[in-house]
């Protein structure tokens, strides 16, 4: 079955900075892959999605990376502010599939 | 106000007995799925039902059961089987391929 992983648990950033967050997933043939933020007590909220025909997706503030060929994807934060302070976490389809596999998530701290 | 609710926020349970979580949404989506979140892990699904009248076992079912009487309403019983049922239980729902969630019941045992 499809197994998603993220590289680092944690992730302290300067205020402004930039922010780098990653995933891995191992099934070949997902197909469809989101970006969730979740804060603290509350539910899921959708930030991203990129479909497998795309390498890269942009939305305001974020761009997600895709790497099939390493099955690698990314979420990037510009200019990252304090209230973007949360866990993210990805998730993946596999292909013809309803379901979602997500990671564990990666708790971002801003430091002001 | 369109959206998904989940009531309650906050539900305690006594040893032995069942509870029943709610799940609603107004988004005309014709699937909705159950997950449970533990610290330090992903989400987990419970189950899920992608039209009315009908549901799926999701990875750990056992303990838990659904309905879907109604298009907008997905509510989730947790037994007395469920043994560990303390965790922070997340309600979805979905159009097409993006699932959006509700804020969330968390289920405490007494």
């Amino acid at each position: 079955g499809e197994s998603v992983g993220l590289h680092l648990p944690t992730l302290s950033v300067q205020e402004g900075d930039n922010s780098i967050i990653n995933c891995a997933y191992s099934n070949s043939a997902s197909d469809y892959f989101i970006w969730y933020k979740q804060e603290s007590g509350k539910g899921p909220q959708f930030i991203i999605d990129i479909r497998s025909n795309m390498d890269k997706r942009q939305g305001q503030r974020v761009t997600v990376l895709l790497n099939k060929t390493v099955k690698h994807l990314s979420l990037q934060i510009a200019a990252t502010q304090p209230g973007d302070s949360a866990v993210y976490f990805c998730a993946a389809r596999g292909a013809g599939s309803y379901q979602l596999t997500f990671g564990k998530g990666t708790k971002l701290s801003v430091i002001p | 106000d369109g959206g998904i609710t989940q009531s309650p926020k906050y539900l305690f349970r006594k040893e032995g007995q069942n509870v029943t979580l709610s799940c609603e949404q107004n988004l005309n989506h014709d699937a909705m799925y159950w997950y449970r979140q533990d610290p330090g892990q992903g989400l987990r699904l419970i189950y899920y039902s992608q039209i009315v009248n009908d549901f799926q076992k999701g990875d750990i079912a056992e303990g838990y059961s659904v309905s879907r009487e109604k298009k907008e309403s997905f509510p989730l019983t947790v037994t007395s089987a469920q043994k560990n049922p303390t965790a922070f239980y997340l309600c979805a729902s979905g159009g097409g391929e993006t699932q959006y969630f509700g804020p969330g019941t968390r289920l405490l045992v007494l």
